[in-house]
């Protein structure tokens, strides 16, 4: 029972490079998030899909985008990497009605220096 | 002003006692919430979802919502060692898509 399955789970990336980070559920959700989260900042989000074809910024969209490939796989890129994008990420799934809880995956340690 | 506020901590409870997380949230027609707790390293994980005004209980746990009043807190009895982590209040606001938002999370310590 994999649920959400990110990869991968620590990367360090020179200022400037790129890389995209994978997201995976198998839980058949119509919605997909990707959340980052420092230290006091809580979960910050960074762009969200609600369903399969649509994608929506959240609250900290610049400097990343997103493809949501098909129903299972949400993709969030770096396309120039900065040290202020050092963070841990987090891609979670849920259903779309408002009673629904959303699963993470185990997260992804990003250093950027 | 964010749309989930909490204290961030810590916030300390000697074993055996009731650990009081609370939340506030600023748009009035939000429908679920949800607390999560988070170990250090980890992801987050559901503990608790409520929809309606009152208290819901799940074993040591109870949810309160109040919506008149928009906060939403977490009541941990008999707290336990093994509850020291980090709390994370989460609603899906009708002002944001239904998107689920989340606060900065209030560090819990429960001491021997």
């Amino acid at each position: 029972n994999a649920g959400v399955t990110q990869t991968p789970k620590f990367q360090v990336l020179k200022t400037g490079q790129s890389m995209t980070l994978q997201c995976a559920q198998d839980m058949n959700h119509n919605s997909m998030y990707w959340y980052r989260q420092d230290p006091g900042m809580g979960l910050r989000l960074i762009y969200y899909s609600a369903s399969e074809g649509t994608t929506d910024k959240g609250e900290v969209p610049n400097g990343y985008n997103v493809s949501r490939l098909n129903k299972r796989e949400f993709s969030l890129r770096l396309e120039s990497a900065a040290p202020s994008q050092t963070s841990v990420y987090f891609c979670a799934s849920s259903e779309v009605d408002t009673g629904s809880e959303a699963f993470f995956g185990q997260g992804t340690r990003l250093t950027v220096v | 002003q964010k749309e989930v506020e909490q204290n961030s901590g810590p916030l300390s409870v000697p074993e055996g006692a009731i650990a009081s997380l609370n939340c506030t949230y600023s748009d009035r027609g939000s429908q679920s919430f949800f607390w999560y707790r988070q170990y250090s390293g980890k992801s987050p994980e559901l503990i608790m979802s409520i929809y309606s005004n009152g208290d819901k209980e799940d074993g040591r746990f109870t949810a309160q919502l109040n919506k008149a009043s928009q906060y939403v807190s977490l009541l941990i009895r008999d707290s336990q060692p093994s509850d020291s982590a980090t709390y994370l209040c989460a609603g899906r606001l009708t002002g944001g898509g239904n998107k689920l938002t989340f606060g900065t999370g209030t560090q819990l310590k429960v001491e021997l």
